[in-house]
């Protein structure tokens, strides 16, 4: 059975206070890790797909990087609209590619000014 | 821009109830997903479609059914709502074994 595990469950850090997530998976083969960000009583927004250990995305103050086993998204110097639920999901080789991903349970991000 | 339109965003309705939930994409996707998504659980895929009148079932399947006679259009059904089925209802769509693109989200309470 596939797995995601997200660390911490929640996080509260001052604002330019940098940080990483934490995303721990247990797939029989990834086809794709996915980040997203969700802010409250609205769906979430697709932030990035990793499918290779080694690979990194950017976008602003973001980075996810990937390793066979996890992967990380680092805060660079939040600021206060950085706050916000971010989910991690994993989509296993063993589905058909039409298949839903699994994913963690989130961490609660919150940026204090 | 590209989009995934639920049809309410909240909704009370009373245990016994049939209960409808919409879901309209307008990307051309051949695959479309229900999630449910409680405090503490995470999201739960509940069903998912993979063409127009096929449907799998997903992780939490009981108490629900799915119609998908359009390739835009993906329902939920509640046919007999209950009050443990009060939750955040999320619809997707993607191309397979690319993003998911979600909607706002059903806030339903059942009481």
């Amino acid at each position: 059975e596939d797995q995601v595990t997200q660390s911490p469950e929640a996080l509260r850090l001052q604002e330019g206070e940098s940080s990483s997530l934490n995303c721990s998976y247990t797939v029989s083969g990834l086809r794709g890790l996915f980040w997203y960000r969700q802010d409250p009583g609205k769906g979430p927004e697709f932030l990035f797909t990793l499918y290779s250990a080694g690979e990194e995305k950017e976008k602003e103050r973001l980075k996810a990087t990937l390793t066979k086993k996890e992967s990380f998204l680092h805060i660079t110097a939040p600021k206060p609209e950085d706050s916000a639920t971010y989910l991690c999901a994993v989509q296993a080789t063993s589905g058909g590619g039409a298949d839903g991903l699994t994913f963690g349970k989130g961490t609660h991000l919150i940026i204090q000014p | 821009d590209v989009k995934v339109t639920q049809s309410s965003r909240y909704l009370v309705k009373r245990t016994g109830e049939k209960v409808f939930l919409e879901c309209v994409q307008d990307m051309d996707h051949e695959n479309m997903f229900w999630y449910r998504q409680d405090p503490g659980l995470g999201l739960r895929l509940i069903y998912f479609s993979y063409d127009v009148k096929m449907k799998e079932k997903g992780d939490i399947p009981e108490g629900y059914s799915v119609s998908r006679e359009k390739k835009e259009r993906f329902s939920l059904i509640l046919e007999s709502a209950s009050t443990n089925q009060t939750s955040m209802y999320l619809c997707a769509s993607r191309r397979s074994n690319e993003k998911l693109f979600f909607g706002s989200g059903t806030q339903l309470s059942v009481l």
